[in-house]
């Protein structure tokens, strides 16, 4: 069974540019979490779906970020215009269940760097 | 609101047991959860903690005590392969968000 992918696996680019990130979660899993990781710092959520409506988005940092989850699958994450602070690795997770001890499955992550 | 603390970094060598705290504030949550990061992987599930006390899986043992706002993960028999940041993690049972929310992470060194 394939893990959480995200694409790519890093981005380089400039200020004032715009990044589409990509998370394929795991198959069958209706929660997909996004978060977020600048060095040396928490692991800091973003938004969470629920199949394709969006749960929770109280992390998303400004409306410079746009998440999309069409028809349940896969998940985007677009920064337009990208800024310096954006930099960081960008995690993706997927779960299944709804128990209080439910376990993510995270993909490697996408490292952006904004310059 | 939620806050985690752990040490940034931890030393140990190979073979012996290393301790990672983790303290909280918050006002209630579910469990405590364990991950582990190995450069450019992906964060990684290692344990969950519901209630007080020990959960042990192999040479990993985690620990919660909700009276006193800790827990802590516990690794022996070190290898090298142990070499990794570790977080711990909790789910806010006040703000009904199901994300959960990570700690800064402890970067473990293992050496020889």
């Amino acid at each position: 069974e394939a893990g959480v992918t995200q694409f790519p696996s890093h981005s380089v680019i400039e200020k004032g540019q715009t990044v589409t990130l990509r998370c394929d979660p795991i198959s069958g899993h209706d929660n997909l979490y996004w978060y977020r990781r600048v060095m040396g710092k928490e692991i800091k959520f973003l938004l969470h779906f629920v199949k394709e409506s969006k749960q929770d988005e109280s992390g998303m940092p400004n409306n410079r970020f746009l998440a999309e989850r069409t028809g349940g699958t896969y998940s985007t994450l677009k920064v337009q215009p990208a800024e310096l602070e954006d930099s960081g690795v960008y995690f993706c997770a997927s779960s299944q269940g709804v128990t209080t001890n439910e376990k993510l499955f995270f993909g490697s992550g996408t490292q952006l760097s904004v310059l | 609101g939620q806050s985690l603390e752990q040490p940034s970094e931890v030393t140990a060598v190979e073979g012996a047991i290393v301790q990672i705290n983790c303290t909280y504030q918050t006002s209630g949550f579910y469990g405590l959860s364990w991950y582990q990061q190995h450069d450019g992987g992906a964060p990684t599930f290692l344990s969950y903690n519901g209630l007080d006390g020990l959960e042990e899986t192999g040479r990993f043992s985690s620990f919660l005590s909700r009276s006193d706002s800790y827990g802590y993960l516990l690794l022996q028999e070190l290898q090298m392969k142990d070499s990794a940041s570790y977080f711990c993690a909790v789910r806010d049972r006040g703000t009904g968000r199901r994300a959960l929310t990570f700690g800064s992470g402890t970067r473990l060194q293992v050496q020889p």
